[in-house]
């Protein structure tokens, strides 16, 4: 059974860098792109980046200036860094897989990062 | 404002059979890419319900069907249960932006 296992730190300051982690257990690593989509609270689905396990990535272009998807096919893991962060960027982060051309299939459980000064 | 454009909300009777649309354009859904439908209950992640306009992954009920012509693509619950209330989320991909997700309609079981 395939879960993601995400984590990092709930609470910014305006500015601060957001820094996410998701480890992956119980499937292969190599095949997947592996992505970040958050959520504002009570707003919709908004795609951050992805990453294959190539290292090959994708970004939001909105995000594309402040983002950087990292893999770590040691450990089964991926992480996000989001620069400059505002209030903008409070939301819950979720950790993603998906197959390529196929949609995400098997999600993290969620982080919320608050940015509040 | 999300590229694509789903109602905000929707509601039914127990039983009953309800729609949501999800309407792109020509460099999302129109451009021939598939759309993907997702089911969010409160708190939880999102699950995938529809992949690729009208494909059921295992273990979703057939009561949930999808399909898509032209620019838009809509999701089809029939018999309505109350578990059905949720967040749906349509999903597509696009020329520019990549990988888009719609609004998102809330489905109310009356």
């Amino acid at each position: 059974q395939v879960q993601l296992q995400q984590w990092g730190a709930g609470l910014l300051k305006p500015s601060e860098t957001l820094s996410l982690t998701c480890a992956v257990y119980g499937g292969s690593f190599s095949g997947y792109y592996w992505s970040w989509i958050r959520q504002p609270p009570g707003k919709g689905l908004e795609w951050v980046g992805e990453i294959n396990h190539s290292g090959s990535t994708n970004y939001n272009p909105s995000l594309k200036s402040r983002v950087t998807i990292s893999i770590h096919t040691s450990k089964n893991q991926f992480s996000l860094r989001l620069n400059s962060v505002t209030d903008a960027d409070t939301a819950v982060y979720y950790c993603a897989r998906r197959l390529a051309s196929r949609p995400w299939d098997y999600w993290g459980q969620g982080t919320l990062v608050t940015v509040s000064s | 404002q999300s590229v694509l454009t789903q109602p905000p909300s929707v509601s039914g009777a127990p039983g009953q059979r309800v729609t949501i649309s999800c309407t792109g354009s020509s460099s999302n859904i129109g451009a021939g890419y598939d759309v993907h439908w997702y089911q969010q209950l409160p708190g939880t992640a999102p699950k995938l319900l529809i992949y690729a306009n009208t494909n059921r992954p295992s273990g979703v009920p057939d009561r949930f069907s999808g399909s898509r012509s032209g620019t838009s693509a809509s999701l089809a619950i029939t018999g309505l249960q109350a578990e059905d209330e949720a967040d749906y989320y349509c999903q597509s991909y696009d020329s520019t932006l990549l990988r888009v997700f719609g609004g998102g309609t809330k489905l109310t079981v009356l």
